[in-house]
């Protein structure tokens, strides 16, 4: 079964400074990935995915995520984190088989507060 | 504008009672999931429908109940069964049914038993 995991729970970094969010995977095939932004009581917006090519993503807001094969990971990086960036961030991976095609797994999220 | 609508924003239940949770899109869209979030557990898959009349259920479904007759519907009932409801509930739809794309989501509802 697939699976992610979001190895920070909360992260907290000063206005201005770069970002690193971590993303681990566990799929057997190629994998969709995605990276979701949620303000608090919001719904989810979508940053960026990954689908196939070039394994750099750029999104929305100025992040972006590398994909890594190798190290089954899609980290998602910022170089310069904005207040208005503090959210909680998951990354999803999308099943593309079997009968839960569609069906996307989320990671357990990583909340992001950032100081002025 | 498009986009998905979700009401109440707010929902209180006393134990024992089934409540419904709206959920209606108007991007033309094939498939509608929903999900449970709790602090610290991420999102997890309640039920999701591919076409009307169809739907399947997700990892969490005991306790849920849902339809699917309308297209643009897919309204989320919680029974009296589910033993810890107090959650936040997010709809989500994709274009196509039977491919991986980007899901776009509600702005959520918020339940709470008393």
């Amino acid at each position: 079964a697939q699976s992610v995991t979001q190895p920070d729970i909360h992260i907290t970094v000063s206005e201005g400074a770069s970002l690193e969010l971590r993303c681990n995977y566990s799929y057997g095939a190629t994998p969709y990935l995605f990276w979701y932004v949620q303000s608090p009581g919001q719904g989810l917006q979508l940053l960026l995915k990954y689908f196939s090519g070039d394994t750099l993503v750029q999104g929305i807001k100025g992040f972006e995520a590398e994909f890594k094969r190798s190290q089954s990971s899609f980290n998602l990086r910022k170089p310069s984190v904005h207040w208005s960036d503090a959210a909680e961030y998951f990354c999803a991976v999308g099943n593309a088989g079997g009968t839960s095609y569609g069906k996307l797994t989320f990671g357990q999220g990583t909340i992001l507060t950032v100081h002025p | 504008d498009g986009g998905i609508t979700q009401s109440p924003k707010y929902l209180f239940r006393k134990e024992g009672q089934n409540v419904t949770l709206s959920c209606e899109q108007n991007l033309n869209h094939d498939a509608m999931y929903w999900y449970r979030q709790d602090p610290g557990q991420g999102l997890r898959l309640i039920y999701y429908s591919q076409i009307v009349n169809d739907f399947q259920k997700g990892d969490i479904a005991e306790g849920y109940s849902v339809s699917r007759e309308k297209k643009e519907s897919f309204p989320l009932t919680v029974t009296s069964a589910q033993k810890n409801p107090t959650a936040f509930y997010l709809c989500a739809s994709t274009p196509l049914a039977g491919v991986v794309d980007t899901q776009y989501f509600g702005p959520g509802t918020r339940l709470t038993v008393l």
